[in-house]
Parts: structure tokens; sequence; C-alpha cells
């Protein structure tokens, strides 16, 4: 069954710093794919960033950068000079399948990230 | 652009009684999903939708209903609810199968 690790329950940066969230995963499907969203303390769920298990290149949106490393089942979030807006609930999440066969979306249960002045 | 819109946005309701949660959509994405999240497990998917007229179970589809009877509207109901589904109700729709999901704000339901 496909699973998604997120170690951290909550980190801490500086404004204007990098910070990596960390996200690992699990499964024997050849083909899949990662995502990162997030959720402020208002509550909505957004999108930030995808990757592809065959893409070759690590995918980028603006601040934020998936650190991705096949071999090793990582998918980190990196996100680049840390605004106080960036303060949320970041969910790493994976396509996969239910035992029963059909297709899901696979969650982590998140990191904290709380950005310091 | 509205996006996902959820209604209502907060509920509370006795053991025993129903409920229906209405997500509607004007992106015209045929993939619609309804999610649930609770503290300290991420989200769990409830039912999903590939299209106008078909529904299909979820991870924890027990206790919930959900029709799709026009491709904008996904609608979950709860039949006789429990305190267990006391939960932030999520719903969300996609281009894509399985693609990046455009989330409604969430309805906040409270079962007592």
């Amino acid at each position: 069954a496909q699973k998604i690790t997120q170690t951290q329950p909550g980190m801490f940066v500086q404004e204007k710093e990098a910070v990596t969230l960390d996200c690992t995963y699990d499964t024997s499907d050849p083909s899949y794919g990662l995502f990162w969203y997030k959720q402020p303390s208002s509550g909505e769920m957004i999108f930030l960033i995808y990757q592809g298990s065959y893409d070759q290149q690590n995918a980028t949106e603006g601040r934020y950068s998936l650190n991705f490393q096949k071999a090793r089942k990582s998918a980190n979030l990196v996100i680049s000079a840390s605004q106080l807006g960036d303060s949320a609930m970041y969910f790493c999440a994976m396509s996969g399948w239910t035992q029963g066969g059909s297709e899901k979306l696979v969650f982590g249960k998140g990191t904290k990230l709380t950005v310091n002045p | 652009n509205a996006g996902v819109t959820q209604t209502p946005k907060f509920r509370v309701l006795k053991t025993g009684q129903s409920m229906t949660l209405l997500c509607a959509q004007d992106m015209n994405h045929e993939y619609m999903y309804w999610y649930r999240q609770d503290p300290g497990m991420g989200l769990r998917l409830i039912h999903y939708s590939v299209g106008e007229g078909t529904t299909a179970k979820g991870e924890v589809p027990d206790g919930y209903n959900v029709s799709r009877l026009k491709k904008q509207n996904f609608l979950l109901g709860l039949e006789s609810a429990a305190p267990s589904q006391t939960s932030v109700y999520f719903c969300a729709s996609s281009y894509i199968w399985q693609g990046p999901l455009h989330f409604g704000n969430g309805t906040r339901l409270t079962v007592t």
C-alpha cells in the first residue's frame, strides 16, 4: 500500500531564509505523482507544486521547488526566501491505489511551518 | 470566478440527524472528490466521481452517500450522523484524474 511520511510535525524558520520540508513515500507502482499543498490557518487547501515520477528535472514554481530523489523515495519541498505568509500547514501527497483497486491520493499528516520575523 | 464552493461552512448535528453538504464548481472539471480532515490524520478520501452520474467509494466511505446528478455539483449525505463523523469536510475538483486539486473552503461539522 502507498504511504507518505512527513517526519517533521513542526518547523521554524527566520524570515528571508530557505527551509526544507521533508517527505518520503513508499510505493511499488512505477508511475505516480507527488504533490504539495499548503493549508493556512484560515483553513483552505492550496495546491503548490507537482512532480511526476518520470520527470527528469525537479519541479519549480516561483519560490517553491521540489527536491525529487527517486532512489531514496523522497520529495522534499524547498521554500526559498521565506515570508511571514508562508506560515501554514504543508501536506505532501502521492497518487496511489486503495486496497479495493481504485485510485486515490494519499496524504501525509502534515508539517506546521512557522516563519519568524 | 468562484472555483469550488461548499455550503454550509459550519453545522452542528445531533446523533442520528441527517444532512447534505453541497459542493459546486464552475471550472467544468470532470473529477470531484469529498475528503475529511481529522487532527493528526491528514486528508482521507470519502467518495469521488469521475463524471456526471458516476460515483465511487474512497478510503473511508462508510456512513456517507454521494450523488453527482449534474457535472458541476457533488453532494455528500449523512443519513444518520454519528459523533465519529465530527470532522472538517473538503470538496475538491480536478481537470485531470489525480491531477492538482482545487479545494473548497471546507465545512466544519460537529456531531453531538
